[in-house]
Order: structure tokens, then C-alpha cells, then sequence
């Protein structure tokens, strides 16, 4: 079946630092990638849409400048979190989509002393 | 926008037990997902469905469009299967998934 894959797994970085947290369809191209954010006991929560080419649609809520998305190819999708505080520390999940299905990848960990 | 309710939110079973949970949404779909998180995190895809019954190993997915309602059934459920388990629907005029806020499942030994 489609794989996708994340890196880092798990990442811990001070505040005020940016990390950038890589998806990769491996062996599949994905027209559309989503990139997800997961508190404790909590479903998954939409953050933004990302198309190959183009600029990503972000969810009412979610900071376009804080959350940068950049979709350089049919199988890469980036997601940086720039100045990151404590409160942005939570599982961030991708997946990727083609017609009539979404892969998940297996999510990142994000914790901001 | 669609609403879509799990039930129930949290279920504790024996080893060998039959499961079912349950997952209802508001608005006309064009596929619904079940899908499992286990405790690190990752999320893997066990259904998607647009009609009638879908059987993987132990794992059955039904879905009743005209009543807008789905159901995941484990049968001979193992310690294994613990996990939270993620109703998702897709709504073509959306393009996007709506999730359900999950069922956790724990199978006791």
C-alpha cells in the first residue's frame, strides 16, 4: 500500500527557534497534502491544505506566518513552525491524498521548552 | 458542516469479545474512513467506504447511507486492537475530512 513517511518522529527545540517537519509520499504522487495537529485525547484538527505549485489554504485560526507551508513537489510537502513557543508543542500529522483516498503519515512530535 | 458523532467514546472489553463501535454523521457524504491510532501516535487507514460492507481479517465496516450511520466491528477482539479508533467522512463538496472525536479501545487479557 501508499506510504507515507514524516521527519523527524520526534523533535524537541527551545522556544523562539523554527523547526521544519518534512512529509514524503514514497512511492506515490500526492495531488494534495494535509497537515493535521493533534492535542492529548483530541481528534485531529485540520491546519492547512497544501497543493503542489501553489500557496497553501489554511484553516479559520491557523497563523499563515507561523505555520509555513511549502509544497516543492508532488511527493514533498514542509511544514516549519517559526518561533515556536510552548504552546505550539503537540503531534503534528501530514497525509496525502489522490483521487478518492488520504495516507496518513506517522506523525511528528513537537515539544518547546 | 458535517457533524459526525462516535459512540461510544471510550470501551473496555475481554479478549474474544465481539466490538462494535458506532459513527453517525449530519450531511450526505461521498466516503467515509475508519481508521486506528495506536498509543505512539501514528495513524493507519482500515476502511474507506461509500456503500454496503467491507471485511479486512477480523475488522468489518458497514455503512447505511440512507440513514447516515457506520459501524467498525472486531470480532474475536485481541489486547492487540487497543488502540483509538477514528470515524472520518468525506464530503466532496468539502475536500477535506471531518473527523469524530474517536473511541478508545481497550482489550483486556
Amino acid at each position: 500500500g501508499a506510504v507515507v513517511s514524516q521527519h523527524p518522529s520526534w523533535v524537541i527545540c527551545k522556544s523562539g527557534t523554527s523547526v521544519k517537519i518534512e512529509c514524503r509520499s514514497l512511492d506515490f504522487q500526492a495531488t494534495t497534502m494535509f497537515w493535521y495537529r493533534q492535542f492529548p485525547k483530541q481528534s485531529l484538527m485540520l491546519m492547512a491544505t497544501s497543493n503542489e505549485g501553489s500557496k497553501a489554504t489554511y484553516e479559520q485560526g491557523v497563523e499563515k506566518d507561523k505555520f509555513l507551508i511549502n509544497h516543492a513537489s508532488l511527493t514533498l510537502s514542509t511544514l516549519t513552525v517559526t518561533s515556536a513557543h510552548p504552546e505550539d508543542s503537540s503531534f503534528y500529522i501530514c497525509s496525502a491524498s489522490v483521487p478518492g483516498e488520504q495516507y496518513f503519515g506517522p506523525g511528528t512530535r513537537l515539544t518547546v521548552t | 458542516k458535517n457533524e459526525v458523532e462516535q459512540s461510544p467514546q471510550n470501551l473496555t472489553a475481554q479478549e474474544g469479545e465481539f466490538i462494535t463501535i458506532n459513527c453517525s454523521y449530519s450531511v450526505g457524504i461521498s466516503a467515509l474512513h475508519w481508521l486506528q491510532q495506536h498509543p505512539g501516535g501514528g495513524i493507519v487507514s482500515l476502511f474507506m467506504l461509500s456503500s454496503g460492507k467491507k471485511k479486512h481479517g477480523r475488522l468489518i465496516a458497514t455503512i447505511n447511507i440512507q440513514e447516515k450511520h457506520s459501524s467498525l466491528h472486531i470480532t474475536a477482539s485481541h489486547p492487540r486492537d487497543s488502540a483509538v479508533y477514528i470515524c472520518a467522512v468525506y464530503s466532496g463538496s468539502a475536500r477535506q475530512l471531518t473527523f469524530g472525536s474517536g473511541t478508545q479501545l481497550t482489550v483486556l487479557p
